[in-house]
C-alpha cells in the first residue's frame, strides 16, 4: 500500500542555514504530495503541494519538487529563520472518494539564533 | 481563516475509564471530519472519517466499540476512548473540511495527548 518515509529529527540549524528535509514515498500511479507544518500549540497547516510529476510547490520560501523517478518530495529552504521552528509532515493523497491523507512521521526543525 | 478547536490539549486518565475529545469548527460548517492518532516517532494514522449525521467509517484495524465517534452537528465531532488502557496512550488529531471533497480545504486541530495510567 501507499506509504511515506521522512528523515528523523530533530534537525537543528543556525539561522540563515540551508534546510533540506527528505521525504520519499511508495505508491502506485500518480498521487498528490503535500508538506504540512505544525507550529507549537497549533494545528497542522498546509505549507505547499504538488499534484503531478515535476511540479514544484512553493510557499514562504520553502520549495519541494515532485520527483517521480526517485519517488521523492524533499523540502528545501535557502535561509531558515527562528520562526521556522516547527514540525514538518510530508503527506500523500489521492483524489478518490475518500480523500485520505497518508502522513510521514514528521520531522522537528529547531532553528537557533 | 478556518479554525478548528480541539479540547483538551492533554489528558491523563486511569486505566478502565473513558475519555472524550472534542473537535469544533469555529467559523465554518464541517461536513466531514477525520480523526488521526500518532504514536511516538510514527506517522499520523487515519482512524475514521465521519460525515455529519452519519455513522463514522473506520479504518481497518480500528475498534469501533472502543473509539466512539459522534458527528451530530456541522460544528462538533467527538471521539470517546472507552475503557482506556495504557496502549491507547497516543496523540490524537482531528481535521475538518467544509467541502468534503478536497483535502486542500482541510483544517487541523492542535491535537490531544492522551496518557492512560
Amino acid at each position: 500500500g501507499d506509504s511515506v518515509t521522512q528523515m528523523e529529527g530533530p534537525v537543528t540549524l543556525s539561522e540563515e542555514a540551508f534546510l533540506t528535509i527528505n521525504c520519499t514515498y511508495t505508491a502506485t500511479g500518480y498521487p498528490s504530495l503535500f508538506w504540512y507544518v505544525q507550529y507549537p500549540g497549533e494545528g497542522l497547516q498546509l505549507l505547499l503541494k504538488a499534484t503531478k510529476a515535476d511540479d514544484k510547490g512553493s510557499n514562504k520560501g520553502f520549495e519541494a519538487t515532485y520527483r517521480k523517478e526517485t519517488t521523492s518530495f524533499h523540502l528545501e529552504k535557502g535561509s531558515v529563520q527562528v520562526s521556522d521552528s516547527a514540525v514538518y509532515f510530508c503527506a500523500l493523497g489521492r483524489m478518490d472518494s475518500s480523500y485520505k491523507l497518508i502522513f510521514g512521521s514528521g520531522t522537528r526543525l529547531l532553528v537557533r539564533p | 481563516g478556518a479554525v478548528v478547536s480541539q479540547h483538551p490539549s492533554w489528558v491523563i486518565c486511569k486505566s478502565g475509564t473513558s475519555v472524550k475529545i472534542e473537535c469544533r469548527s469555529l467559523d465554518f460548517q464541517a461536513t466531514t471530519m477525520f480523526w488521526y492518532r500518532q504514536f511516538p516517532k510514527q506517522s499520523l494514522m487515519l482512524m475514521a472519517t465521519s460525515n455529519e449525521g452519519s455513522k463514522a467509517t473506520y479504518e481497518q484495524g480500528v475498534e469501533k466499540d472502543k473509539f466512539l465517534i459522534n458527528h451530530a452537528s456541522l460544528t462538533l465531532s467527538t471521539l470517546t476512548v472507552t475503557s482506556a488502557h495504557p496502549e491507547d496512550s497516543s496523540f490524537y488529531i482531528c481535521s475538518a473540511s467544509s467541502s468534503g471533497t478536497s483535502y486542500y480545504g482541510y483544517t487541523f486541530g492542535s491535537g490531544t495527548r492522551l496518557t492512560v495510567v
